[in-house]
């Protein structure tokens, strides 16, 4: 069966730090990979999606960038923290049409 | 407009009660739907997809209205642990596959 591995947990860093947040899947081949973030009481903000080793879609502007080294690798980076980038980051896979399935999530809060 | 609309509640409800939530979608090219739920501080976890043809799963029942683009669930016999957030989950792929979330609806259970 396929699993999905997000770490860490948690995260506390100071505003202007890097970031490198890591997910890796396994069970299954060229999945589609995504990064959302979702701020305290909101929705989920889909930030990034891959659809292959490479190759990265930004959805929305910002402070950071994602990068898949490798097929079942999803990798979250800054190269300095802002406040705003404080949130609750989720790794996702899924296959073509298929839902969405989730790692635990990284709670990262930028001091 | 949002493309995919929920709304957001709350719902308070007793235990043992029956409740329905509603999700409406905009892009008629949708393929497929889904219903996750999210606990606090948690990942979302797929609940159930949604047929055409409506489905079941023990006390919940999704159901999908393509002439009217919207989706139901309804859960029947509440109970505490149905208190959650439930996010409705739709996909499409016309100008690339896409995976949309409604805001989702929060949902309390009381006893």
């Amino acid at each position: 069966s396929q699993t999905i591995h997000q770490w860490p947990a948690t995260l506390v860093q100071p505003v202007g730090s890097p970031l490198s947040l890591e997910c890796t899947v396994e069970g299954t081949s060229n999945p589609n990979l995504y990064w959302y973030r979702q701020a305290a009481g909101r929705g989920l903000q889909l930030l990034f999606y891959s659809v292959g080793i490479g190759q990265i879609s930004s959805e929305v502007p910002q402070n950071l960038s994602a990068s898949r080294p490798q097929d079942r690798q999803f990798i979250l980076s800054s190269k300095k923290l802002l406040l705003s980038d404080s949130g609750f980051y989720l790794c996702a896979w899924s296959s073509d049409n298929s839902p969405l399935h989730f790692g635990n999530g990284t709670r990262l809060t930028v001091t | 407009r949002k493309e995919v609309e929920q709304d957001p509640g709350p719902f308070n409800v007793p235990e043992g009660a029956t409740v329905a939530f509603n999700c409406t979608y905009s892009n008629s090219a949708s393929q497929s739907f889904f219903w996750y739920r999210q606990d606090c501080r948690k990942e979302p976890k797929l609940l159930m997809s949604v047929y055409s043809s409506g489905n079941e799963d023990g006390r919940f029942t999704a159901q999908l209205n393509r002439a009217s683009q919207y989706i139901s669930l309804l859960i029947r016999d509440s109970k505490l642990s149905d208190s959650a957030t439930y996010l409705c989950v739709v996909n499409r792929n016309t100008g690339g596959f896409k995976t949309i979330f409604g805001a989702g609806t929060r949902l309390f259970v009381k006893a």
